[in-house]
């Protein structure tokens, strides 16, 4: 059974750092593609970014670029989505997405890891 | 970056009713539109990829149909549990956008 689980409930400050994780298992994590999703509090979804855990090839959004981070770490089947300075704009729900492709849907999606930044 | 334009943004629709949501790209996209179900306090899921290819079990009662710059979904004899909020996606160009989301409330 395909899976992803993402790493639990965040809560940070403004300006702290933040590293979320994403571990698949059930298929090959090497060749598929892993894209992050944003979803603002009752608001829909915005693509960020798409990483390829074989080699890690990176695609952000021009939205996203310089905002965030997107690292695999292939060897255990993990991939991550990190903040070097948190604002309070960036309290949302994200989601781990597998691809088969930059061009594909987006075919099994993880459970969500909600970030909460507020002084 | 290609803009998708979902109608209506809300729908309140009775149980077996038949509801078509659509999806308008600002370029061509060709094939490259997919739907998602998400539903309260739930992940998105895939309902059909590539405009009109099913999802293995996905209700047989959701298809879509569409090319170039307008899709739709549509759903056939509604039911209670298909209350949701319905987006539209495209993966033919970076960056890959979602249209804004359409709700379906059930009366």
């Amino acid at each position: 059974e395909v899976q992803l689980v993402q790493s639990g409930a965040e809560v940070k400050k403004p300006g702290e750092s933040l590293k979320i994780s994403c571990k698949g298992s059930g298929y090959s994590f090497t060749i598929y593609w892993i894209a992050w999703v944003r979803q603002m509090p009752g608001k829909g979804l915005e693509w960020m970014g798409i990483i390829y855990p074989g080699d890690s090839d990176t695609r952000y959004s021009p939205s996203f670029q310089g905002q965030v981070t997107i690292s695999a770490d292939k060897s255990i089947s993990t991939a991550y989505l990190q903040w070097s300075s948190l604002k309070a704009s960036d309290s949302a729900m994200y989601y781990c997405v597998r691809s088969i492709g930059t061009g594909a849907c987006l075919d099994y999606w993880g459970q969500g890891t909600l970030v909460t930044v507020s002084s | 970056e290609i803009v998708l334009t979902q109608s209506p943004d809300f729908q309140s629709v009775t149980p077996k009713e038949k509801v078509t949501i659509t999806c308008r790209a600002s370029q061509s996209i060709g094939s490259s539109l997919h739907w998602y179900q998400q539903k309260p306090d739930q992940s998105p899921k895939l309902l059909i990829k590539y405009a009109s290819q099913s999802i293995s079990g996905v209700p047989s009662r959701f298809s879509g149909s569409g090319s170039g710059t307008h899709f739709t979904l549509t759903i056939n004899s509604l039911e209670a549990e298909d209350a949701a909020t319905y987006y539209c996606h495209q993966s033919s160009s970076l960056p890959q956008t979602f249209g804004q989301g359409t709700k379906l409330e059930i009366k």
